[in-house]
């Protein structure tokens, strides 16, 4: 089965640098992404990774690391609109369905 | 605006009823996946089609079930419905080509309520 946690709730200042954590327990991996999700939007894709090491992407970055089954989104220069959910999800590719296993959402609040 | 539609946008109901979502995905994504949210909960899967053809299951009831039709829209049907059924109910799709990383892109949900 698949098991993915992430912290439930973060507060940064704005201006601040945020980590939010994600470690998984997968089969047959394919990926993991990162969404944005504001309170009752959709999900809005972030950013990818496959190999291990950071991918950076303007203020965002992820980083992975495989052999530990640890991902992180570093947030930098915070926004007060970046605060929203932040979804950690593990792609699987068994059987060619290539689904997505979510993780509950790490709710980021930026403060002044 | 990610390109995938979905309607209703707000649904709400009784108890026992049976509803009908729809989905259409975005130009040329062969691949449909729906996904339920509750307040308690994250984005659960419930199910994926591809070209018309149910590809993988997750954690959906017998009472829901799924289909995608030959112009690749999709409808999600739930029936006997109970007060725990409330909740955001999201499309996604994705395929070859679209999307540097086959990212599935997201319609703006169903919110269904059950009185």
């Amino acid at each position: 089965g698949q098991n993915i946690d992430q912290p439930t709730e973060m507060t940064a200042t704005e201006g601040a640098i945020v980590q939010i954590n994600c470690t998984y327990q997968t089969s047959g991996f394919n990926g993991l992404f990162w969404y944005q999700q504001h309170a009752g939007e959709a999900p809005t894709f972030l950013s990818y990774n496959v190999l291990d090491g950071l991918e950076e992407k303007g203020r965002f970055s992820s980083f992975l690391s495989r052999s530990k089954g640890y991902s992180y989104l570093l947030l930098k220069e915070l926004q007060m609109k970046d605060s929203a959910s932040y979804l950690c999800a593990v792609r699987n590719s068994g059987a060619g369905s290539y689904q997505l296993t979510f993780g509950k959402g790490t709710k980021l609040s930026v403060i002044p | 605006d990610s390109g995938v539609t979905q309607t209703p946008k707000h649904l709400i109901t009784a108890t026992g009823q049976r509803v009908t979502l729809r989905c259409s995905p975005r130009s040329g994504d062969l691949s449909v996946y729906w996904y339920q949210q509750s307040l308690d909960q994250g984005l659960q899967f419930l199910i994926q089609y591809y070209n018309g053809e149910e590809r993988a299951k997750g954690n959906i009831l017998e009472r829901f079930s799924a289909q995608q039709f030959p112009d690749l829209h999709s409808e999600l049907n739930l029936s006997s419905l109970e007060l725990g059924d409330s909740a955001l109910y999201f499309c996604a799709s994705s395929g070859r080509g679209q999307g540097a990383y086959n990212e599935q892109f997201f319609g703006p949900g169903t919110r269904l309520t059950v009185l």
